[in-house]
């Protein structure tokens, strides 16, 4: 299981693309990067999934180098709902996932 | 998209007693589920892997007689806390992905919106 590095928190104002960077450089080959999001008290929420280069949904997009040992969420034009905890983590589908620290991300007016 | 449903969403109970909790799955097979506990401000952690037909498999330093786990179906599996004490008080989150084994359908694990735990 390979183990994510992710800025504890960042901050942000309303309008702005938000890009937050994990680290997982033990990633397996057969591992997916998937990126959830949290507010509080609710489970988390699946934003989006990538294997390799970019892959985009209408709400985020998820670049991953060619090594695929980081992966970058981007959160265009942010809003105060995105304030929120989000994750990434790493492994195959349906395989058990370890959560990291997460980033919390403020979004301010 | 995949539904995991997890009930109750919120319990208060006396030191000493049982709860259990449930997840399903509501739209999909669900062969293995998983358990996560989480405090606050905290990241989740992950308690045990829940298995359909056989027993679960527990992180270290789960207690296996304190957090018993039944997943009787490919649809539901329970988590029930016996003797509940005011430390057990925690937020818990099940999730589910697509059983593997009956689809290529490559889908990421899917949470329930939690059980918030209280005990007095």
């Amino acid at each position: 299981l390979a183990k994510t590095t992710q800025p504890i928190s960042m901050d942000s104002y309303e309008g702005q693309e938000v890009n937050i960077t994990c680290s997982h450089n033990n990633i397996a080959t057969n591992d997916y990067i998937t990126w959830y999001q949290q507010f509080p008290s609710q489970g988390p929420r699946f934003i989006i999934q990538g294997y390799k280069t970019k892959v985009t949904n209408e709400v985020a997009s998820l670049f991953i180098p060619a090594d695929r040992k980081s992966s970058t969420l981007s959160l265009p034009r942010v809003s105060l709902s995105d304030t929120a905890v989000y994750y990434c983590l790493v492994g195959e589908n349906t395989d058990k996932l370890i959560f990291g620290t997460g980033t919390r991300l403020q979004v301010f007016p | 998209g995949a539904v995991v449903s997890q009930h109750p969403s919120w319990v208060i109970c006396k030191s000493g007693t049982s709860v259990k909790i449930e997840c399903r799955s509501l739209d999909f097979q669900a062969t293995t589920m998983f358990w996560y506990r989480q405090f606050p401000k905290q990241s989740l952690m992950l308690m045990a892997t829940s298995n359909e037909g056989s027993k679960a498999t527990y992180e270290q330093g789960v207690e296996k007689d304190k957090f018993l786990i039944n997943h009787a179906s490919l649809t539901l599996s329970t988590l029930t806390v016996t003797s509940a004490h005011p430390e057990d008080s925690s937020f818990y989150i099940c999730s589910a992905g697509w059983d593997r084994s009956t689809t290529a359908y490559n889908s990421p694990l899917h949470f329930g919106n939690g059980t918030r735990l209280t005990v007095t």
